[in-house]
């Protein structure tokens, strides 16, 4: 089967610098994604990892280690606006098609 | 640009009443095409997926279907609600240079 494993909740003060790590399991492993959702909004898409290392767009980064199974998302410079929750997916091939299978999510709170 | 829309935005229905709701994309083609639905508080669950008109793969089996009646139609129904019904219904596209997934802004169901 397929299954990630992140933090439930996570607490930070603005300007401060956060990590949310992600574990998985999976079979026809492609990528992992990152997602941000604001309460009672839509998941926005922010970042994919397909192959090992980091990427980085402004003040978000993102980690993969294939061999590990294990990946991170790492906010620089927290904003109030940061607060909301962070959800990783795996992207799996089955068949003819990619699916993304999310986590349960990690809900950061940025503190004054 | 592409863009997607889902309604109704929330929903009220009593249990055994049917169900459907719709998705919509426009600016792409061929999309491949999801629905999740997420439980307060945690992850999105994969409902179900489509590559193409009239194909529809099932990811967990209950009380729901899907269909595909036009390249970029995508909707979700019942002919009888349960209470475990209630969430948050996500619909999602993809195309074949995208990364991520783009959602819709989601339907809230409860199911009473």
């Amino acid at each position: 089967g397929q299954s990630l494993e992140q933090p439930s909740e996570v607490t930070a003060v603005e300007g401060a610098i956060v990590q949310i790590n992600c574990t998985y399991q999976t079979s026809g492993f492609y990528g992992l994604s990152w997602y941000q959702q604001h309460d009672g909004g839509a998941p926005t898409f922010l970042s994919y990892n397909a192959l090992d290392g980091l990427e980085e767009t402004g003040r978000f980064s993102s980690f993969l280690s294939r061999s590990d199974s294990y990946g991170y998302l790492l906010l620089q410079e927290l904003q109030m606006k940061d607060s909301a929750s962070y959800f990783c997916a795996v992207r799996s091939y089955s068949g003819n098609t990619g699916k993304l299978i999310f986590g349960q999510g990690t809900t950061l709170q940025v503190k004054p | 640009s592409q863009t997607i829309h889902q309604w109704p935005a929330t929903l009220v229905q009593p249990v055994g009443s049917p169900l459907s709701l719709e998705c919509t994309v426009e600016g792409t083609s061929n999309p491949n095409l999801y629905w999740y639905r997420q439980a307060a508080g945690r992850g999105l669950q994969l409902l179900f997926y489509s590559v193409g008109i009239g194909q529809i793969s099932s990811e967990v089996p209950q009380n729901l279907s899907a269909s595909r009646p036009q390249d970029r139609q995508f909707i979700l129904s019942s002919k009888k609600l349960l209470l475990s019904d209630s969430g948050f219904y996500l619909c999602a596209f993809k195309t074949g240079v995208d990364y991520g997934y783009t959602f819709g802004s989601g339907t809230r169901l409860t199911v009473v």
